[in-house]
């Protein structure tokens, strides 16, 4: 399976942005980037998802360096509901029946 | 809208005992998948099903069995109970991995106590 590597922690004020990196130099062509967050006492949620563009939707954004060897979740303004784990994994859509969680960053916002 | 369901939310075993997990994924996925999330870490893996056939295999112990049945639901079957399968057991449902939109979504989980 294709590694990711993150920060064990960040921290963020409320209302600032928050860029999360990952770091995947064995991804291969057909790995997608996922991005998935676990808020305390939940089952994990999706965030978002891409191949090689730069991604948005109504959580955060993703944004993914031309060579693919790591991308960064940005979330633009934290609350405090977006303190969770968040996790960067890759998936091969075409092969991968499976979402292998590794080790996450654990975010946590300052009122 | 319908998100995964799983039963029960709560379960409580003695050592030795038997214990099945059951998961209702969102209507219309055809994969579903169980993980297993101890006290301070990271979900793991443990089986997946696509199409009511087994479609990949993590780090599940022998004693634990699962299936998916016609209408799509699964249960894991775990038997002789360990103190250390003590943990919070996730089920998620996605389409499958043939298709675009192939983000999971996860259940609220079942907290195992085993004492």
């Amino acid at each position: 399976d294709a590694k990711t590597t993150q920060p064990n922690s960040m921290e963020s004020n409320e209302e600032e942005p928050v860029h999360l990196p990952c770091n995947h130099s064995t991804i291969s062509g057909t790995d997608y980037i996922h991005w998935y967050r676990q808020l305390p006492s939940q089952g994990p949620e999706y965030v978002i998802h891409g191949l090689t563009s730069n991604v948005n939707n109504r959580m955060a954004s993703l944004a993914i360096a031309e060579d693919r060897k790591s991308s960064t979740l940005i979330l633009h303004r934290a609350t405090l509901r977006d303190a969770a784990v968040y996790y960067c994994i890759l998936r091969d859509v075409l092969n991968d029946y499976k979402l292998s969680f590794g080790a996450g960053t654990t975010v946590t916002v300052r009122a | 809208a319908a998100g995964v369901i799983q039963s029960p939310r709560h379960l409580i075993k003695e050592k030795r005992e038997t214990a099945t997990l059951k998961c209702y994924p969102i209507p219309r996925h055809d994969t579903v998948y169980w993980y297993q999330q101890g006290p301070g870490q990271d979900p793991q893996f443990l089986i997946s099903f696509y199409e009511k056939m087994q479609s990949d295999k993590g780090s599940i112990p022998d004693r634990f069995s699962a299936q998916q049945f016609s209408d799509y639901h699964s249960e894991l079957n775990m038997s002789s109970l360990e103190l250390g399968d003590s943990a919070l057991y996730f089920c998620a449902s996605s389409l499958g991995p043939d298709r675009m939109n192939t983000e999971a979504f996860f259940g609220q989980g079942t907290r195992l106590t085993v004492v």
